[in-house]
């Protein structure tokens, strides 16, 4: 992996479904990954920023685990309900440095119907 | 305390025009980024500034130029406008090391 992938694309669960996405990122000279959350007509806000392999971490439903060694990041959400709609983003500062080049991923779009 | 503030919110080119988008962090971060969001693409790094004095090109830098002014301001240039350069572009800051980003609330811009 050479750039920060995400899968899938989109995804459409019922209120109550657990649901979880996956972001793929260059494991070497790894610094941090992050998830952030972005809703319609708003700006990406910032859930988790993850350094360590092994690293979880959690804010109310919404958790996230990270494997350096093979360059992988799972965001979950238990329970979805509606206002958890969103497109969720992953990011990794790539290039060598941990302050440059901060790389997105394409997104995940989730919709959770009533 | 304002965060991230970009100008203008929306803005309509003709195509050849040129404009320039402002972006001022009162955060005191180092790093500063211009994206740009399209449908499907999530956001693409145009340029970033790792710190005060220095800028560097991202994924999609043809067509745009940078300033980091100062330590607060990072702006982002359209020579020519181009109707590929229709989108929305979002500025971001944040500190060294392993901190997020912070943005701005975007500028839709529009070239016809």
């Amino acid at each position: 992996i050479l750039n920060v992938e995400q899968s899938p694309q989109s995804l459409h669960v019922q209120e109550g479904d657990s649901t979880n996405f996956t972001c793929s990122f260059p494991s070497s000279n790894f610094y941090a990954l992050h998830w952030y959350r972005w809703e319609t007509a708003k700006s990406p806000e910032a859930l988790f920023v993850m350094t360590l392999n092994g690293d979880e971490k959690k804010k109310g439903r919404i958790s996230a685990t990270l494997n350096t060694k093979e360059g992988y990041s799972y965001l979950y959400i238990k329970g979805s309900q509606p206002e958890d709609s969103a497109t969720y983003l992953c990011a990794s500062p790539l290039g060598g440095t941990s302050y440059g080049k901060l790389t997105f991923g394409q997104g995940t779009i989730l919709t959770v119907h009533p | 305390n304002a965060g991230v503030t970009q100008t203008p919110k929306f803005q309509v080119l003709k195509t050849g025009q040129s404009m320039t988008l402002q972006c001022a962090q009162d955060m005191n971060h180092n790093s500063m980024y211009w994206y740009r969001q399209d449908p499907g693409m999530g956001l693409r790094l145009i340029y970033y500034s790792a710190s005060e004095g220095t800028t560097d090109k991202g994924e999609v830098p043809n067509g745009y130029n940078v300033s980091r002014l100062n330590k607060r301001e990072f702006s982002l240039r359209l020579e020519s406008a181009a109707p590929s350069q229709t989108s929305v572009y979002f500025c971001a800051s944040r500190t060294a090391g392993s901190t997020e980003a912070f943005f701005g609330q975007g500028t839709r811009l529009t070239v016809v």
